[in-house]
């Protein structure tokens, strides 16, 4: 079974630009969940996808967006980035049912570096 | 809302000792989850252990183990017979029973000496 994939690995974007990241969830799993790593405020969570719709969100300002489609896949835009959006964006899988045994499983992330 | 606080930024063990990382966390929920997730330097974030807070009896993974003390609200790792493959950074994490949110710790670097 294949594991949860994120494309790009590594990312260099200068300050105003955009960028999209991409994320394919573990087969049969609806849900995809967005997060954030950097070194200061550690992993926060961004925003969580479940059958197309955003079902949670985080403490995040209106420039980081997020969508979901048909075949569970997820994409994250964040627009006019600035040098604190350098970070480590990981992806989590999950069946996305509120259960004991719902895990979250994740990809090895995108790197952004914003210059 | 929920946090969960790592309170050592950097252990090391031995190969083959045994070493504990401590986490507490604050909720005021009854319900929920607490995990641990091994990052290595390959980045990708692996469950390590989960533990049902209706659940007494502590969760057990091979050599991996937690004390789950729900009043105190703390959830340490034990790893036992420590192999050098285990150092990498661990972080504990919450999700609540009626969500798929995780709220985590700032981390613990471990280092594993030869």
């Amino acid at each position: 079974k294949a594991g949860v994939t994120q494309t790009p690995r590594y990312l260099i974007k200068t300050r105003g630009q955009q960028v999209t990241l991409s994320c394919s969830p573990i087969s049969g799993h609806r849900s995809v969940s967005w997060y954030q790593q950097t070194p200061g405020q550690g992993l926060q969570f961004l925003f969580e996808y479940f059958s197309e719709t955003q079902r949670n969100k985080g403490n995040f300002p209106g420039r980081f967006s997020g969508r979901q489609f048909s075949n569970s896949r997820s994409e994250m835009n964040v627009s006019t980035l600035e040098l604190g959006d350098s970070a480590l964006y990981l992806c989590a899988s999950s069946s996305g049912l509120r259960l004991a045994k719902n895990i979250q499983y994740f990809g090895a992330g995108t790197r952004l570096s914003v210059l | 809302a929920q946090t969960v606080t790592q309170s050592q930024p950097e252990m090391s063990v031995q190969e083959a000792e045994t070493v504990t990382l401590s986490c507490t966390y604050d909720t005021s929920e009854s319900d929920y989850y607490l995990f641990w997730y091994k990052q290595p330097p390959s980045r990708q974030m692996i469950l390590v252990i989960r533990q049902e807070a209706y659940k007494q009896q502590n969760a057990t993974e091979n050599r991996f183990s937690v004390n789950f003390q729900k009043a105190a609200k703390s959830f340490s790792l034990k790893i036992s017979d420590s192999q050098l493959g285990d150092a990498a950074m661990y972080f504990c994490a919450y999700r609540s029973a009626n969500g798929n949110m995780l709220t985590f710790g700032g981390g613990t670097r471990l280092m594993v000496k030869p």
